[in-house]
């Protein structure tokens, strides 16, 4: 069975500074996708960055990156230069072969420190 | 632009109690889900239907019922609502796959 895993309920980041969010899955599949999410205290989902599992380079999105290290099966979401409006809930989820939806973790939840 | 609507956005019953939540897209996607989210628990799936007239269950479909009568309507009901059933509902969809586009949320209160 699939099974994502966030082990940190909550982060705290200065402004300015870059910060990792930690996620980790467990899969037997070799053909998979990997996403973090957004939601802030409005209560939206917001996507911010996808990795497939045959992507030889990491995925990124601006300030968003996504530190993928397949044989430890993590994908850890790196935001650099922290912004007050980073502040937010970030949820990591996948979803592979055959599957109609994603499989989500517990989210962290991130403040930024001004 | 609106992408995946909600409706409605904030809702409380009684027990025992029947509602509807609405979500259309108009985007065109072929699959729609129905999730709910509680603290500390992640989203988990409710139903899904992968076209028009089709639906199936997802992780956690007891006391749920949804229809999917046109592409772009995915209707999640509540027969007989129940404390249990308080949470925050997102509707999303997709191509089909990969990438999610949820709606806003509606929070329901069951009292």
């Amino acid at each position: 069975a699939q099974k994502i895993t966030q082990t940190q309920p909550g982060m705290f980041v200065q402004e300015k500074e870059a910060v990792t969010l930690d996620c980790t899955y467990d899969t037997s599949d070799q053909s998979y996708g990997l996403f973090w999410y957004k939601q802030p205290s409005s209560g939206e989902m917001i996507f911010l960055i996808y990795q497939g599992s045959y992507d030889e380079q990491n995925a990124t999105e601006g300030r968003y990156s996504l530190n993928f290290q397949k044989a430890r099966k993590s994908a850890n979401l790196v935001i650099s230069a922290s912004q007050l409006g980073d502040s937010a809930m970030y949820f990591c989820a996948m979803t592979f072969t055959g599957a109609n939806n994603l499989f989500f973790g517990t989210g962290t939840r991130l403040t930024v420190i001004p | 632009n609106a992408g995946v609507t909600q409706t409605p956005k904030f809702r409380v019953l009684k027990t025992g109690q029947s509602m509807t939540l609405l979500c259309a897209q108009d985007m065109n996607h072929e699959y729609m889900y129905w999730y709910r989210q509680d603290p500390g628990m992640g989203l988990r799936l409710i139903h899904y239907s992968v076209g028009e007239g089709t639906t199936a269950k997802g992780e956690v479909p007891d006391g749920y019922n949804v229809s999917r009568l046109k592409k772009q309507n995915f209707l999640l009901g509540l027969e007989s609502a129940a404390p249990s059933q308080t949470s925050v509902y997102f509707c999303a969809s997709s191509y089909p796959a990969p990438l999610m586009f949820f709606g806003e949320g509606s929070r329901l209160t069951v009292l």
